[in-house]
This record gives C-alpha cells, structure tokens and sequence, in this order.
C-alpha cells in the first residue's frame, strides 16, 4: 500500500523567504506525486505533479518540487513567498493500475508574516 | 468551462437520517471520485466511478454509497447518519484514461455536511 508523511503540519515564513514543505512517499512501486492546495472554504488545487518524466516539476504559481527516489521525498519549494501563498499543502500519491485513488498526506499549513 | 458543482454547499442531518449529495463534473469527464476530509482522520478516498461503474473504493462502511449516472453526474448516500460522519465532501473530475494514475483531478468546493 502506499502512503504520504508530510512533516510539520505548520509552517511559518517570513513573505519573500524560501518555502519548504516536506513529504515522503512509500511505495512498492514507481508512484505518481502531486501536491494540492486549498485556501479556506474552497476545494483543493493542483500545483503540480510528477508522472516520471522529469525529476524537477514545475507548477502553478511559482513552485516546483524534486522527486528524489534514494530519499524517497517530494518535496515543495518556491524561492520567494507572497502573503498569497497562504493556504493549506497536501501531497498525495497514487499508483499506475489504480483508477483516480489519490492517498494524501495529512496536510502543511502555511503561514506567511510580513 | 465550467468547474466541478456539488449542491448542496451546507448541509444539518441529525443522527439516524439519511443524506444525498451531489456532483456535477466538468464536461466530457467520466471519472468522478469522492472524498471526505475531516479534522482527525485528513483527507480520506470513498470512491471513484467511471461510465457508470463504481472503479475504486476506499475502506469506510457500506452506510456510504454512491452511483454515477449516464451524463456522469454523480450522488453519494450516507444513511443512518452518525456524529463522526460531519465533514467536507469533496467531489472530483478527471478524464478518467482507464489504468492511468495521473490523471489531474479537479475538485468542487465541497459540501459540508454537519450531524447533529
């Protein structure tokens, strides 16, 4: 079975520093990664995902992650944070064969101070 | 184009009622999959249906159901509601390309339904 571990479940940056959300992956298979988000009261939103094509992803609204299979880790970066940015992360994994099911993580709140 | 629609937005049951909730996914998706997300447990898969037939299902009781119809439109049932059962359900769309997992999936806002 495969599942996500995202560490910290809040994080508090500083707008215009370096966000890093963290999320480690276990799967007995190659998987495919994604990371959502979700502002308040509103479903969630697709930043970005990782199909085996290239390693670094790029996404939506400045971020971009790395898969790296040795740390088995997903993790979410975006060089400089705007009080925007201000919002929920999960990433979740899901399997080639398995339909739609995505399995997430148990969410990163992100905090951003002026 | 138009965004996945769930109706209704907010919803009050009492315990032992019984519950239907609604999705409508973006044109030409075949794939609606349903979610419940809740302060404890996170954000858990109930189901995924494509063309009509239920493809995934996820590990909660059959007090929870659901049914796709031939224009894809969706519901979920609950029945004999309990208090644990108050939560955000979310819907979601995706082309559904069978034994694909990548598909992006595009999520409605979400139906909050709370038991009392």
């Amino acid at each position: 079975a495969q599942s996500v571990t995202q560490l910290g479940s809040h994080v508090s940056v500083s707008e215009g520093a370096l966000v890093l959300l963290r999320c480690n992956y276990s799967s007995s298979v190659p998987p495919y990664l994604f990371w959502y988000v979700q502002y308040p009261n509103q479903g969630l939103q697709l930043l970005l995902k990782y199909t085996s094509a290239a390693t670094l992803v790029k996404g939506i609204n400045g971020f971009e992650a790395e898969f790296k299979k040795s740390e088995t880790s997903f993790h979410l970066t975006k060089p400089s944070a705007h009080m925007r940015d201000a919002a929920e992360y999960f990433c979740a994994v899901s399997l080639t064969g398995g339909g739609n099911k995505l399995t997430f993580g148990t969410g990163t709140q992100l905090k951003v101070e002026l | 184009k138009a965004g996945v629609t769930q109706t209704p937005r907010y919803l009050i049951k009492t315990r032992g009622q019984q519950v239907t909730l609604s999705c409508s996914p973006i044109s030409g998706h075949r794939s609606v999959s349903w979610y419940q997300q809740t302060p404890g447990q996170g954000l858990q898969f109930l189901f995924e249906y494509f063309s009509e037939t239920q493809r995934n299902k996820g590990n909660f009781p059959g007090r929870f159901s659901g049914r796709q119809f031939s224009n894809s439109r969706s519901e979920m049932n609950v029945s004999t509601l309990e208090l644990g059962d108050s939560a955000l359900y979310l819907c979601a769309s995706s082309s559904g390309l069978a034994g694909v997992g990548y598909n992006e999936q595009f999520f409605g806002p979400g139906t909050r339904l709370t038991v009392l």
